[in-house]
């Protein structure tokens, strides 16, 4: 298995635009998670799927920032416009439910706004 | 809040030591904690896992303690050794068991 596939590794954008960050979990996984990790917040967990239903999205941060997973193979992280605070590396992570089995992460995409 | 916490301070020992991190949780009772390792540029990887019930758990050269008294976990990495340079991560189920909160990592050095 490839493991968890993310999509782009980097992405820089001038603020205001709107950015996708994509994401491909691990076949038969049935969680999805995606993460934000800066230096001053560590890593955040921003919004969790279970069987392509959001179940928790507590951790996202405002109305910007929106997530979809239209199957169990592929979701997507949206901020709509982005901000220069949005400046972090996004992870999605997957793992078998129930929530205590290890989450598998992908590299990561290094969002810069500017 | 529930919060973990773990030294923010680099560790730096010297190659064959024993690397102790440590790990803190307050204002909740996690079911389990997760440790993590992390490398520059890359996403954490999973090490091991112990349960509120469990005191200790071993995997080769890596031992984790749980001590619900003190309400903190002890990751020991034993003959350490230059590769395990990284950044570890503690992170605990929280309370309502729909998420885990991570703790901000401890970066690890092993000098040769």
């Amino acid at each position: 298995d490839a493991g968890v596939i993310q999509s782009p590794r980097h992405e820089v954008t001038e603020m205001g635009q709107e950015v996708t960050l994509r994401c491909k979990p691990i076949s038969g996984h049935n969680s999805l998670f995606w993460y934000r990790q800066t230096m001053m917040r560590g890593l955040e967990l921003l919004i969790y799927f279970n069987n392509n239903v959001p179940i928790d999205d507590s951790g996202m941060p405002e109305d910007r920032f929106s997530a979809k997973m239209p199957n169990a193979s592929f979701s997507t992280l949206k901020i709509q416009p982005s901000e220069p605070r949005d400046s972090a590396v996004y992870f999605c992570a997957s793992s078998h439910f129930p929530l205590g089995n290890e989450q598998f992460f992908g590299p990561g995409t290094r969002l810069t706004v500017l | 809040s529930q919060k973990i916490e773990q030294n923010s301070e680099a560790l730096n020992i010297q190659e064959g030591k024993t690397a102790t991190l440590t790990c803190n949780y307050t204002n909740y009772s996690p079911a389990y904690l997760q440790w993590y390792r992390q490398d520059p540029g890359r996403g954490p990887v999973f090490l091991l896992l112990i349960r509120e019930n469990e005191k200790e758990k071993r995997k080769e050269r890596l031992k984790v303690t749980f001590d619900t008294t003190l309400k903190q976990s002890l990751f020991h990495i034993t003959a350490s050794q230059p590769a395990d340079s990284a950044t570890y991560l503690c992170a605990g189920l929280n309370n309502a068991g729909n998420m885990l909160t991570f703790g901000g990592g401890t970066r690890l050095m092993v000098k040769p």
